[in-house]
């Protein structure tokens, strides 16, 4: 238990469908992320929320919407997909201005199929 | 700007063996490093971090790595690996801020019984 908890676990989705991915952390951290990890590849940060301002990763399709309704929630909105999105998406968080050098907590994440 | 490069994609090491996992980083600024552990089905989790003081990092499970500045290498090592530490194994660098975490592109680590 790592104090990030990620629902769901597994979505399976067609180009149509529109769904919604949700993180909450417990920790009590003031920022939170979305993370999308590929096949050989990078992490790739897509959007990060905290409660000075929120940071958008330019090369983030407007298919993808995140929500921020507060410090402990977070939602990625899905809607148009392509299969090429298909991924592990990770929530994250962190607790920043505590000279912890951005210590980011991971949830267990939800892998998407986009069919 | 900020890089991370680790060199081997896959280490496969028999149990008890000692391993070595390679991370280089390039930043124009001072750095803070990460390793973080990945086991199958799960997110990441912390492992050890470098943020400043001593260059020989301890972290959880018996591993440790080694900050060299003048190598810009941050590797992660084990004296005696177990069948539990199979994972995936990402290094990450920050320089200060959220948005300025850069992780590497990961290295499978499999331990043959």
């Amino acid at each position: 238990e790592t104090g990030v908890t990620q629902t769901p676990r597994h979505l399976v989705m067609g180009m149509t469908n529109k769904k919604s991915l949700k993180c909450e952390q417990h920790l009590g951290h003031n920022a939170m992320y979305w993370y999308k990890q590929s096949a050989k590849k990078p992490l790739e940060l897509m959007f990060v929320y905290s409660l000075e301002e929120r940071v958008e990763n330019n090369s983030v399709p407007s298919r993808f919407s995140p929500e921020c309704p507060n410090s402990s929630h977070l939602f990625l909105h899905l809607h148009t997909l392509q299969p090429e999105d298909s991924a592990l998406y990770l929530c994250a968080s962190s607790l920043q201005g505590k000279g912890e050098g951005e210590k980011l907590f991971f949830g267990s994440g939800t892998q998407l199929s986009v069919l | 700007a900020q890089s991370v490069t680790q060199l081997d994609s896959q280490v496969p090491v028999f149990e008890e063996a000692p391993v070595e996992l390679r991370c280089n980083y390039s930043s124009s600024v001072s750095v803070y490093l990460f390793w973080y552990v990945q086991y199958p089905n799960q997110g990441l989790q912390l492992l050890l971090k470098y943020l400043s003081g001593s260059t020989l990092v301890k972290g959880i499970n018996g591993f440790e790595a080694e900050f060299n500045k003048s190598q810009t290498s941050f590797h992660l090592r084990k004296p005696s690996v177990h069948i539990s530490d199979t994972a995936e194994y990402f290094c990450a660098v920050s320089g200060g801020g959220y948005q300025k975490v850069t992780f590497g592109i990961g290295t499978k680590l499999q331990v043959i019984p």
